[in-house]
This record gives structure tokens, sequence and C-alpha cells, in this order.
């Protein structure tokens, strides 16, 4: 089945404490993102990597970092979670030559 | 600022009725798409319109892109509460392959 997957689902952690969200897609896409979704602010890009070792910056990138060493994988490093990062996170993948782009089904991240 | 912006937020409306969602831009894009969420779930694309003025029918649904390209607009035909969901548009800038705007959504509540 095609499909994205983000691993956790529900994260809950403490101010300062480093944590990954994998993201991983079996679809052969070159286009991976990730966002944020907040109430009433609703889906920003953090950032967006257009093939393997190519990233860059969305609308949010400020405290987190990514990195695409393989094309299947796209991983979010929070390297000193704050409160301000709490949120609900998606991952996202497309081909390169067609918009639809597949969500996955989120991670919702608590910081405390 | 926002890039696309939204009307209205919220929409409570009765079973069978008409409505009409609106995502307006003073920027030009090469697409504009239509995504549906549903609790718990990331976005999942319900259609993209492409071309100035392209209008297109998803059942019930009617998609429309502006003459300009600046705006597009989402009307449902009758309503059902199976309708239910946050609704949002997202537009691809020409030169910004990997980046994709979202507007902050429009969440439809049809009750029986």
């Amino acid at each position: 089945e095609a499909q994205v997957t983000q691993n956790p689902r529900y994260l809950i952690t403490v101010t300062g404490k480093k944590l990954t969200v994998t993201c991983s897609q079996n679809m052969n896409h070159e286009y991976m993102s990730w966002y944020r979704q907040d109430p009433g602010l609703g889906l920003r890009q953090i950032y967006y990597s257009m093939n393997v070792e190519v990233t860059d910056k969305g609308d949010v990138p400020e405290g987190y970092k990514v990195s695409r060493k393989e094309k299947r994988n796209f991983p979010l490093i929070l390297e000193s979670p704050s409160p301000n990062q709490t949120s609900l996170y998606f991952c996202a993948s497309r081909h390169r030559s067609y918009n639809e782009q597949f969500f996955g089904p989120g991670t919702r991240l608590t910081v405390l | 600022t926002q890039l696309l912006e939204q009307s209205p937020q919220f929409l409570s409306i009765q079973e069978g009725e008409n409505l009409t969602v609106y995502c307006n831009s003073s920027s030009v894009f090469s697409s504009l798409q239509w995504y549906r969420q549903e609790p718990g779930e990331g976005p999942v694309l319900l259609v993209t319109v492409v071309t100035g003025g392209e209008v297109k029918k998803l059942k019930r649904l009617t998609f429309q892109f502006g003459d300009a390209r600046k705006d597009s607009s989402l009307h449902i035909t009758a309503a059902q509460p199976g309708d239910t969901g946050l609704y949002l548009c997202a537009g691809v800038r020409g030169s910004t392959l990997g980046r994709l705007y979202f507007g902050r959504g429009t969440q439809l509540t049809v009750w029986p």
C-alpha cells in the first residue's frame, strides 16, 4: 500500500530533550516536506526537500533540523525542544511531476 | 502575513444547503489545490486546478480557478453530514516547486 508513515504518533517530552520524528514514504517520491498545524494558523511548512541531500527552509524553520540521506526517509529533528513547538506535525511527499501531496497520519507533540 | 486567505473560517449549515468557500491572494499561482482533512488524519487532495478560469466538478463539489490565477472557490451543492471537515486551499508558485502555501482552512459542519 502506498503510504507515508510517521513515528511516533504521539509524544510528550520536556524542554531541552532532543527528539527525532521519523518519516518514510514507499512511493519513490522526490519531494518531501514537514508541516506543523496549529489552531487558527493552518498548515505551515517547516522544511522541504526536492531530492536526496537537497533541503530548504519553509516558513517556520527556526528550532528544527532535517536531513535527507535516503530518498524514502526525511526525519525531523528538534535539538532543544521548547513549549512553543507543541503542535501537530505532518510529513508529506509528492512526485516531482505531479502536484498531489500525500500526507502522513500526523505526530502530536507536547513539550512541557 | 498569510499568502492565501480563506473565508469563512467556520461554516455551520443544515443538510441540503449550498455553500461556497473562498481562497484569495494578491499573488499569482501556477496551480491551486483543495484538500479535505478529517480529525486525526492528514489532509487528502480533492482537486488541482491549473488553468485560469478552469472549473472542475467532483460530484456535488465545484472548484473554480480565477482568470488571473490569484483566487479559487469551492462550491458544495446540497451539503450532507458526510461533507463535514476542514477544507484547505494550497497554492504552488511557479518558481518554488517544493513550496506549497496553505490557507488557514475552513471548518465546515453540516447538521442533519
